[in-house]
This record gives C-alpha cells, structure tokens and sequence, in this order.
C-alpha cells in the first residue's frame, strides 16, 4: 500500500525563522505536491514534482521554495517565515498526472 | 480559475440516518473535469473515496455515492445510513485538462456522526 511520511508532524518556529518540511514516499510514484490548509479553505497546491530535480510552481508559491532530491523525497523550505505561513501542510505523491494522490498526515506549523 | 463550492461544516447526523454533502464546481472550461471525494479521518492524511471522470457516471464506496451532473455542474455525495465511523472530513476535489493533476479542493465539510 501506498506510504507517505512527513517529518515533523508539529514546528513551531519565530517569525523571519528557517524551516524545512520533509516529505518521503516509497511507492515509486514519479509525482510528488506540497498543498496548506487553512480554516475556510481548501487545500492549495504550493509546488509539485515530477521527478527528481524537477520543480513546478502551484497555484500558491511564494514565501516557498521547494526542492525533489530523489524519486522518494521532496522538501519544502521556509526561508524567512512569516506568521501567514502557520497552516497545516500536506504532501502527496500520484503514480499519474491526475491519478489518485496518496497523502501524507499532515505538519503543522505555527509561526510565531 | 477553477472553484470548488461544498457544504459548509459541521454537519451532524444520528448513526444510521442518510447524509448528503453537496459539491458543485465551476464552469471554467469547456473541458469536463475529473472529480473525487476524499477523506481525512482524525489525525490521518487524505485518502481516495471515490473519483469520477465521465459526466453522467456515478461512483460509489464504502456505501457512499455521487454523480457526476454535468448540467447542474454538481457532484453530490450520499450515503443513505452513516455509522459514527464515518466521522471526518469531506473534501470534493477536481482536476481539469492539462492541469488534470493541480487539484482544487473546497473547504472540507466536518461530518459528526452521533450514535
């Protein structure tokens, strides 16, 4: 069955602090997303992956960099955290572009 | 762009009732979308409910359905008799053409169940 980790699962960080969220999946999948959640939204697409080395901008990017070393892992960094950015954030990984997307249990992470 | 409307939580249902969230998208593109239904139970990440990629189909599990109307651009879940385990939180979700994998989730809909 699919497995995706998240570390940490709790951060909690000052403002203008460095923070780097790591997500690792052992399913194979070539496709890999970063997505926050907010109270009263959705969740939103920050960047995703399609292999490693490669990186793709989602619909909510900036304050956020992210970088896919391996098929199995990819990393979102904060570099200059701001409290906007407390939020729950997930990753996800899918075999296929628009096929089921396997999700991780989720960081949260508060800014103070 | 694409937006996601759904049922505003917490909906609170008695064990073995019938519940209906209600899921409607906008109409963007003339290009159909793929639609889904995820879950996320407490302390867990999202999982795959159910998808659907062709309007008139229905998919169903768990006991739990939805159809793909194209014309009222809604896709409804169901379930005609929750049980306290279906308490969690509801996300419709779609992708379209060639963003088919940047999905659009709306809110999340909290469902407690009572027993």
């Amino acid at each position: 069955e699919a497995a995706v980790t998240q570390s940490p699962r709790n951060k909690v960080t000052v403002t203008g602090g460095n923070v780097t969220l790591s997500c690792r999946q052992t399913n194979s999948h070539n496709y890999m997303y970063w997505y926050r959640q907010d109270t009263g939204h959705g969740l939103r697409l920050i960047h995703y992956s399609y292999g490693a080395g490669n990186l793709q901008i989602g619909d909510v990017p900036d304050g956020y960099k992210a970088t896919r070393t391996t098929q199995e892992d990819f990393f979102l960094l904060l570099e200059l955290a701001s409290p906007s950015q407390t939020s729950l954030y997930f990753c996800a990984s899918s075999g296929d572009w628009g096929g089921e997307q396997y999700f991780g249990p989720g960081t949260r992470l508060t800014v103070l | 762009g694409d937006s996601v409307t759904q049922t505003e939580g917490p909906v609170t249902v008695s064990e073995s009732e019938s519940l209906i969230i209600n899921c409607t998208y906008s109409a963007t593109s003339i290009a159909y979308p793929n639609l889904f239904w995820y879950v996320r139970y407490p302390g867990e990440g999202l999982q795959l409910l159910l998808k659907v990629i062709t309007a008139g189909q229905k998919g169903s599990s768990r006991g739990f359905e939805a159809t793909y109307n194209k014309e009222t651009t809604s896709f409804h879940l169901q379930k005609a008799s929750v049980q306290e385990s279906d308490s969690a939180v509801y996300y419709c979700a779609l992708g379209r053409g060639s963003a088919l994998g940047r999905l659009h989730f709306g809110a999340g809909t909290q469902l407690i169940v009572i027993p």
